[in-house]
């Protein structure tokens, strides 16, 4: 039992280049998100999924795009990298039950555009 | 949208005292309220997390109690450790709305042996 895998772990582009962050889980949850991690501002919401097939936009969508086309993958696109996407990227996925609905991150992706 | 604030952003204290970390919210409909812990380099991981019918939640030396009324939630850790040092993120949530998950801005604890 994985948990959530992210890859790559660490990735320089340049501006303008594309890139997709992978996320897989394995945990057969429905939820799934991206979140990226910026100095003094937390954890901000990019893009979530209820299930497969549904996507919809967080606090931060712009510059990014996701499908989710299986309950296991969750992929994160950057379509034209600027350097204002540097960052550290998180992908989670959860359950809700009627106790918790705990995020299970992945290790995070350092992203740096220059 | 919901707006998480927390405060303090750092937060020093010797080792066997308490340390507090306090979160406000702004979205009434938000009834789910965890708080993560993040050591250096690692990823975030749950700590506790308390509902909104439950007016306080206690899992060894940790706590968490929430004022519906005021909107405000607080992490409270007794007898703290060095390995309590780490940053600590309060969120709020609505079950209701599957995954939205909105954090505060995070708290820099360093616990002093």
């Amino acid at each position: 039992n994985a948990g959530v895998t992210q890859t790559p772990k660490f990735q320089v582009l340049k501006t303008g280049q594309s890139m997709t962050l992978q996320c897989a889980q394995d945990m057969n949850h429905e939820y799934m998100s991206w979140y990226r991690q910026d100095p003094g501002m937390g954890l901000r919401l990019i893009h979530y999924s209820v299930g497969a097939g549904i996507t919809d936009q967080g606090e931060v969508p712009n510059g990014y795009n996701v499908s989710r086309s299986t309950t296991e993958d969750f992929p994160l696109r950057l379509l034209s990298a600027a350097p204002s996407q540097t960052s550290v990227y998180f992908c989670a996925s959860s359950r809700w039950t009627p106790n918790t609905g705990e995020l299970f991150f992945g290790e995070g992706s350092r992203l740096t555009v220059l | 949208g919901e707006n998480v604030e927390q405060h303090p952003s750092t937060l020093s204290v010797q080792e066997g005292d308490s340390a507090v970390i306090k979160c406000t919210y702004s979205d009434s409909a938000s009834n789910y309220f965890p708080w993560y812990k993040q050591e250096l380099g690692k990823r975030p991981q749950l700590i506790i997390d308390i509902r909104s019918n439950v007016g306080e939640k206690k899992d060894q030396r940790i706590a968490v109690t929430l004022n519906k009324t005021a909107k405000h939630f607080s992490l409270h850790i007794t007898e703290t450790q060095p390995e309590d040092s780490a940053v600590y993120f309060c969120a709020a949530s609505m079950t209701n709305t599957g995954n939205q998950f909105y954090f505060g801005t995070g708290t820099s604890l360093t616990v002093i042996p």
